[in-house]
């Protein structure tokens, strides 16, 4: 079974430019997240989507992140324009929708991350 | 809200020796999951274990268990007969409940493990 997909894996920008990455997630999964990992702190959740309907954005910086899941398979985040602090690791998981009160795991799958320096 | 909390930045082990990762959590909700993840230096989260809050048992795959204790809010990972492959970042994660019940993931700060050979 081929595991979720990103690209690109590494990105070097200036502030003040754009970038775009791209997650393929494991065929059937329907739900699907976005995460910033800052070097030395834990994933924090950007957007959670749910086939193509947006779960969750309370952690997205709307005002230069915007992220899209057309036809609920693959799905691009966008950061316009960039900033210092943009620079993390961005990492694209997938997973069966879960219920939070259910006992199933419902765990979350992985991608390789894509890396992004800001200069 | 959750919380997820690690207090051990850094922490060795010999090969072939048992490690514990300590992991302590809030929560107010009756049912809840808790998960670990491994993320080597190549940067992908790798699930471990999961741990259901009404799992009477302790969760174990292969050489990981959950030390699973209720009343203190902890979920310890515990590894046994360490190899070198080990070494790496270990999160430890909660679902935290969304409006419209389903959950998103709230990781720990994590714990970096280094195998000695």
């Amino acid at each position: 079974e081929a595991g979720v997909a990103q690209s690109p894996r590494y990105k070097i920008i200036e502030k003040r430019q754009s970038v775009a990455f791209w997650c393929n997630p494991i065929s059937g999964h329907a739900t699907l997240y976005w995460y910033q990992q800052i070097l030395g702190q834990g994933p924090k959740l950007l957007i959670q989507f749910q086939n193509n309907g947006v779960v969750d954005d309370s952690q997205l910086p709307k005002d230069r992140f915007s992220a899209e899941r057309l036809k609920g398979v693959d799905s691009t985040l966008k950061i316009q324009p960039a900033k210092l602090e943009d620079s993390a690791v961005y990492l694209c998981a997938s997973s069966f929708p879960g219920l939070a009160g259910s006992e199933g795991s419902y765990e979350q799958y992985f991608g390789p991350g894509t890396r992004l320096t800001v200069t | 809200a959750q919380k997820i909390t690690q207090t051990q930045p850094g922490m060795f082990v010999q090969e072939k020796e048992a490690v514990t990762l300590d992991c302590t959590y809030d929560t107010s909700d009756q049912s809840y999951g808790l998960f670990w993840y491994k993320q080597p230096s190549s940067g992908e989260m790798i699930f471990l274990i999961y741990q259901g809050s009404y799992d009477e048992q302790n969760a174990t795959e292969g050489r990981y268990s959950l030390n699973f204790q209720k009343a203190r809010k902890s979920a310890n990972l515990v590894i046994s007969a360490s190899q070198l492959g080990d070494s790496a970042m270990y999160f430890c994660a909660m679902r935290e409940p969304l409006m419209d019940s389903s959950y998103k993931l709230i990781f720990g700060s994590g714990t970096r493990l280094l195998v000695r050979p």
